[in-house]
C-alpha cells in the first residue's frame, strides 16, 4: 500500500471548516484513500473513503485531486467533539481477503472556542 | 448490537507473566484484527483472521499468539510478558465484500502495562 504524509497537528476554530491535507504521491490506480479518526485514545472510527471522485457523507467530505496524489478531508463545521487524531490511509480495493490498514502518526486536530 | 467488546480494560502484568486479551464481536463479521498502539504512534497490526480456524501474522507478531475457534471470538495471548509489550491493544472486525465500504469497527481497547 502507498505511503501517506500528513501534518502532525492543526488547529481550527469551532464552527469553521477544518481542512486536513494528505499526500499520497505513490498511490496506484486500484488504491482507495480512507480516513479514520481516533478520539482521545478510543478505538479508531471510520469517516469516509474514495477512489477518484469527491465523496460526501454525514460526517465529512473528501476531495481527491485529479492526479490522485493528494486529498483533503473537510469537516464543514468543526465542533469541540471533532478534536481527535485523523489518519489518512491508502489501501487496495476489495481483494477478497482481509483489509489490513497501515496507520501512520496522523494529524492531531485541535478544535478551539 | 454491542459491536466489538474487549476485556479487560486495564491490566498490569509482571515480567514473565502470561495473559489473554479477550475480543468478541456480534456483527457476524468474517475478518478480525489485533493492533497495538504505543504512545504517540499509529496502530500496528499484530495478527489477523479471515475466518474461524484461519489466522495470519501482521507487522509485529513476535511475542503473541492468537486463535479463532468461532466467528465471534478472537483472543490474543501473551505468553511471557516483556516491558516492550506495554501498549494499548485494539481489536477490530470487518465484513469485506465488493459492494460494502470495507470499514473496520474497533473495540475500546485494553491498556496493558508490564513492569
Amino acid at each position: 500500500d502507498a505511503k501517506t504524509t500528513q501534518p502532525p497537528s492543526m488547529d481550527c476554530a469551532e464552527g469553521r471548516a477544518a481542512n486536513l491535507p494528505c499526500n499520497h504521491s505513490t498511490i496506484s490506480g486500484n488504491e482507495y484513500v480512507y480516513w479514520y479518526r481516533q478520539i482521545h485514545s478510543q478505538g479508531p472510527q471510520y469517516i469516509i473513503h474514495g477512489l477518484k471522485n469527491n465523496e460526501t457523507n454525514e460526517m465529512a467530505s473528501l476531495i481527491i485531486t485529479e492526479d490522485r496524489k493528494s486529498s483533503t478531508l473537510i469537516l464543514p463545521h468543526a465542533t469541540l467533539r471533532d478534536t481527535a487524531v485523523y489518519y489518512c490511509i491508502v489501501r487496495a480495493a476489495y481483494t477478497g481477503t482481509a483489509s489490513k490498514l497501515t496507520f501512520g502518526t496522523g494529524t492531531r486536530l485541535q478544535v478551539t472556542l | 448490537n454491542a459491536g466489538v467488546t474487549q476485556t479487560p480494560k486495564f491490566r498490569i502484568l509482571k515480567i514473565g507473566q502470561s495473559m489473554t486479551l479477550q475480543c468478541t464481536q456480534d456483527m457476524n463479521h468474517n475478518y478480525m484484527y489485533w493492533y497495538r498502539q504505543d504512545p504517540g504512534m499509529g496502530l500496528k497490526l499484530i495478527y489477523y483472521s479471515v475466518g474461524a480456524g484461519i489466522t495470519d501474522k501482521g507487522e509485529v507478531p513476535n511475542g503473541y499468539n492468537v486463535s479463532r475457534s468461532t466467528t465471534e471470538d478472537f483472543p490474543l495471548r501473551l505468553e511471557l510478558a516483556a516491558p516492550s509489550q506495554t501498549s494499548v491493544y485494539f481489536c477490530a472486525s470487518s465484513y469485506s465484500s465488493p459492494r460494502l465500504r470495507d470499514e473496520q469497527f474497533f473495540g475500546p481497547g485494553t491498556r496493558l502495562t508490564v513492569l
